[in-house]
């Protein structure tokens, strides 16, 4: 497996402002995923970080709202902009494993938690 | 219809029983299917993953695979309270590289 570390791991903001999340992972992967788990739910794919292209966003997500970084193979950011409170939420990076018979299998790390008030 | 479905729970089971737990997906193509594990206030843990018709074992969890039904099961052997967690289905479908999660069963094991 791979050792993914998340910064914050939870923060308290104020409605309108924006938090950027980091992930940094110990190895170098090729697919960064960000999901997001609202209170009491399973977990939503927000988009995918392509290292040296632009994020590949699910339907429901935009750029606008949550712009994504990967300037390189163990490294991503997500910002969430203009918060609500409707995006309290844990905020998940993940990344898929290639090598031998673990392919296509995800690691998350600790997650982001945070609240809008 | 919902990609993948799973039962709410919770799922209560006496310590040392077999702990069944059951997912459904919609997509005919998908290929890969995994188990994860997620404890309150934690981030989901990979305990399974399973990628043709049948079992496979791995201590005392089972993974059960049955494509032509769109069925995959976990069967936890010997429930410890430890085993008492949010048991999620993800499946990974053709073409995607990201996976689909259910919305998880909630299992509690009675000491």
């Amino acid at each position: 497996s791979a050792v993914i570390s998340q910064k914050p791991s939870r923060d308290i903001c104020q409605r309108g402002t924006s938090l950027t999340i980091q992930c940094q992972v110990d190895s170098q992967v090729t697919m960064m995923f960000w999901y997001r788990q609202q209170p009491g739910q399973s977990l939503t794919l927000i988009a995918t970080a392509n290292q040296g292209s632009e994020a590949t966003y699910e339907s429901g997500f935009v750029i606008d709202k949550f712009p994504i970084s990967r300037p390189n193979l163990t490294f991503s950011t997500l910002t969430v902009s203009n918060m609500s409170p409707e995006d309290s939420s844990i905020y998940l990076c993940s990344v898929e494993l290639l090598a031998g018979n673990r392919a296509g299998e995800l690691f998350f790390g600790e997650g982001s938690r945070l609240t809008v008030l | 219809q919902k990609e993948v479905e799973q039962n709410s729970g919770p799922l209560s089971v006496p310590e040392g029983a077999i702990a069944s737990l059951n997912c459904t997906y919609s997509d005919r193509v998908s290929q890969s299917f995994f188990w994860y594990r997620q404890y309150s206030g934690k981030s989901p843990e990979l305990i399974m993953s399973i990628y043709s018709n049948g079992d496979k074992e791995d201590g005392r969890f089972t993974a059960q695979l049955n494509k032509a039904s769109q069925y995959v099961s976990l069967l936890i052997r010997d429930s410890q309270p430890s085993d008492s967690a949010t048991y999620l289905c993800a499946v990974n479908n053709a073409g995607r590289r990201a996976l689909t999660f259910g919305s998880g069963t909630r299992l509690q094991v009675q000491p």
